[in-house]
């Protein structure tokens, strides 16, 4: 699986938006861009993937730049509760049976009243 | 359930002995997933079950480490001649198809004495 590269840490204020980057310049055609957070004490919880194509849901954006070398998880207004380590992960198709995510250190994102 | 269930929540074990974790997953679930987590680290894969078959076992560290599912949904995750260097969180989780999101478990604590 390609290598992420997130920052460490980021801040943001409540109620804006949170942007964290994440750059997977050795990504290949068929790995797609996984989302997870993990809250203190939590096990990680999935947020969002994709392939090329920005996704939302009720969660979160993703925005996948043209050249897929990397992307952008937005959370629209940020809460407290999204204060959390948000890993980015590149995974192969399961068509190749590539199951296993390969977690980094992730980004530690503060929400600040 | 609603969620995956991991039993114990903690458990302290001397060194030496032997221990097993126990995963529930979500009903219908056919993909099960066993990680660890050191402090300060993010999830370090270890082994993947596609039905009652481990279809990848890479991430065990050492014949030590062995785990199961016998009929495709309960899985247990067995160490045998536990070393201090084993305490770490435990997590599992399942996936309903290849390729979708996983939903974690809260994790086992194992504190090796």
């Amino acid at each position: 699986d390609a290598k992420t590269t997130q920052p460490p840490s980021m801040d943001c204020a409540e109620g804006r938006a949170a942007n964290l980057p994440c750059n997977h310049s050795t990504i290949s055609g068929n790995e797609y861009v996984y989302w997870y957070r993990q809250i203190h004490s939590q096990g990680p919880q999935y947020i969002i993937h994709g392939l090329k194509n920005n996704e939302t849901n009720e969660m979160a954006s993703l925005i996948i730049t043209e050249d897929r070398k990397s992307s952008t998880l937005i959370l629209p207004h940020a809460t407290l509760r999204d204060t959390a380590v948000y890993y980015c992960i590149v995974r192969g198709s399961s068509n190749f049976g590539n199951e296993k995510l390969t977690f980094g250190t992730g980004t530690r994102l503060t929400i600040i009243p | 359930g609603a969620g995956v269930s991991q039993t114990p929540s903690n458990k302290v074990t001397e060194k030496g002995k032997y221990v097993e974790l126990r995963c529930d997953p979500i009903s219908g679930h056919t993909a099960l997933y066993w990680y660890r987590q050191s402090l300060g680290q993010g999830p370090e894969f270890l082994i993947y079950f596609q039905g009652t078959g481990a279809a990848d076992d890479s991430g065990l560290p050492n014949d030590r480490f062995f785990a199961v599912r016998p009929e495709g949904s309960v899985s247990t995750l067995k160490i045998q001649r536990t070393e201090r260097g084993d305490s770490a969180v435990y997590l599992c989780a399942s996936s309903f198809r290849q390729g979708d999101g996983y939903t974690f478990g809260s994790g086992t604590r194992l504190t090796v004495v």
